[in-house]
């Protein structure tokens, strides 16, 4: 079956302080990876993606991994802001993209 | 601003009552995905429309139904609507029916007393 697992649930972290988020998946075939920002209330907004043969994608202070063998993605968020405060979640497609299976989400609380 | 609209963006309603959400994808996408998302729970899928057809089905119920029209809109259809149905209600567009990146809409918030 096609999961998407996210560690931890939630963490705290004080502002400036870097953070790092895993991601395990089962999804086969693999096609892409994608990592979500979600403000509680709002719509997710997309901040990485990545395909097979890529390692490492940067988006800021965003910057994400992939091991394709053994199906782990981090994402690690450098200097952290109030505004990190978010669920993170990892997406995963399968099929060349047909299906996109979520996680559950890491819920990120920066405290000033 | 993602492009995706989603009206209403709140909604109150009584069980055993039917409402519509209705979502307005990016311009030029032709994919639009629908996600259901209950309090402090991840995103379930639900159902997926390209170009007007249905392309994939997720764990929609069967008090659901959606439809996308030629202009590309789409309506998610909830009937004899129960207390568990209060969630966000989330549309998505992307370009393709398989590739491209995922833009969300703000979410319909349903509330059913």
């Amino acid at each position: 079956k096609n999961q998407v697992e996210q560690s931890p649930q939630s963490l705290i972290i004080l502002e400036g302080k870097n953070c790092t988020l895993q991601c395990n998946y089962t999804v086969s075939p693999f096609s892409n990876l994608r990592w979500y920002k979600q403000d509680t209330g709002r719509g997710p907004v997309s901040l990485t993606i990545m395909t097979f043969s890529e390692n490492t994608k940067s988006n800021g202070r965003y910057t994400a991994t992939l091991d394709a063998d053994t199906k782990q993605s981090s994402l690690h968020i450098t200097a952290s802001q109030l505004s990190d405060s978010a669920s993170y979640i990892c997406v995963v497609s399968d099929n060349y993209g047909q299906n996109f299976v979520f996680g559950p989400g890491t819920r990120l609380s920066v405290l000033p | 601003d993602s492009g995706v609209t989603q009206t209403p963006k709140h909604l109150i309603t009584a069980t055993g009552q039917r409402v519509t959400l209705r979502c307005s994808p990016r311009s030029g996408d032709l994919s639009v995905y629908w996600y259901q998302q209950s309090l402090d729970q991840g995103l379930q899928f639900l159902i997926q429309y390209y170009n007007g057809e249905e392309r994939a089905k997720g764990n929609i119920l069967e008090r659901f139904s959606a439809q996308q029209f030629p202009d590309l809109h789409s309506e998610l259809n909830l009937s004899s609507l129960e207390l568990g149905d209060s969630a966000l209600y989330f549309c998505a567009s992307s370009v393709g029916a398989t590739t491209g990146e995922l833009f969300f809409g703000e979410g319909s918030r349903l509330t059913v007393l």
